[in-house]
C-alpha cells in the first residue's frame, strides 16, 4: 500500500522564490510524519518532524489531517537548499518514505 | 566518532553470487533497518530489527537475508534469488520503540555484472 506520495520528482525555483514540496499520506490513526534531506555527497538526515512544530533552516511543515498532507515550505529559497527531499511516515516500528523530490534552486 | 559504518562503499558481483553488505553502529541503538534506494522509487524497506536475535521482513524482503547476532551489527546478504539486485543500499538505526529519528549510513552501491 502506498503510504507516502510525493508527486513532484523535480522542482526548480529561483533563489529568493517561495518553495513548497508536496507530501500526501495514507494512514489510519494519528500519523508521525517527517522530512528527511540528502544534500550532495552527504548522508540522508532528518530535517524536521511534525510533532516538534519546529522551523529548521527556514523550512516548516504543517500536518493537515483533512487533506492528509504534510507539505514542506520555505518562503525564500537559497541555493544551498538544493538537495533531495524525502517525506516519511512512521507506522509502529517501521518508517516509510516517499519517492523523493529533487529541489534545484537556481541563482 | 559515533555513527553508522557501511562497507564496502562499492561492490561488484557476478550473477548467481551471494554478497553480504556490512552495517555497524556504535550509537548503542536497539533498532536497525535496511533500505534499498532506486531512482524514482525512494527508499523501500527490506528488513528491520528491533532487538538482537530478532528481525522482521519489510516490503521487499524477497531475495535478501539478514542476521542480528550483535547489537552493533546488522549485515544484509543479497542472494542470487534477488532478481534485480543492482541498487544503492542504506542502513539506518534508531534507539528503539518510540524513537522517531533515523540515523543513516553512507550507503553501499551494489552492481551486478
Amino acid at each position: 500500500a502506498q503510504r507516502v506520495t510525493q508527486p513532484e520528482k523535480l522542482l526548480s525555483v529561483f533563489k529568493g522564490a517561495p518553495v513548497e514540496l508536496k507530501c500526501n499520506y495514507s494512514y489510519s490513526g494519528s500519523p508521525e510524519l517527517f522530512w528527511y534531506v540528502q544534500y550532495s555527497r552527504q548522508r540522508l538526515q532528518l530535517l524536521l518532524r511534525h510533532i516538534s512544530r519546529e522551523s529548521i533552516k527556514g523550512f516548516t511543515a504543517d500536518l493537515n489531517k483533512g487533506e492528509t498532507s504534510f507539505h514542506l515550505k520555505k518562503p525564500f529559497a537559497q541555493e544551498e537548499d538544493s538537495a533531495m527531499y524525502y517525506c516519511a511516515l512512521k507506522d509502529f516500528n517501521k518508517f516509510y518514505f516517499g519517492s523523493g523530490t529533487k529541489l534545484n534552486v537556481k541563482p | 566518532d559515533g555513527g553508522i559504518t557501511q562497507s564496502p562503499k562499492y561492490l561488484f558481483r557476478k550473477e548467481g553470487q551471494n554478497v553480504t553488505l556490512s552495517c555497524e553502529q556504535n550509537l548503542n541503538h536497539d533498532a536497525m533497518y535496511w533500505y534499498r534506494q532506486d531512482p524514482g522509487q525512494g527508499l523501500r524497506l527490506i528488513y528491520y530489527s528491533q532487538i538482537v536475535n530478532d528481525f522482521q521482513k519489510g516490503d521487499i524482503a524477497e531475495g535478501y537475508s539478514v542476521s542480528r547476532e550483535k547489537k552493533e551489527s546488522f549485515p544484509l546478504t543479497v542472494t542470487s534469488a534477488q532478481k534485480n539486485p543492482t541498487a544503492f543500499y542504506l542502513c539506518a538505526s534508531t534507539w528503539g520503540p518510540g524513537a522517531n529519528v533515523l540515523t543513516f549510513g553512507a550507503g553501499s552501491r551494489l552492481t551486478v555484472l
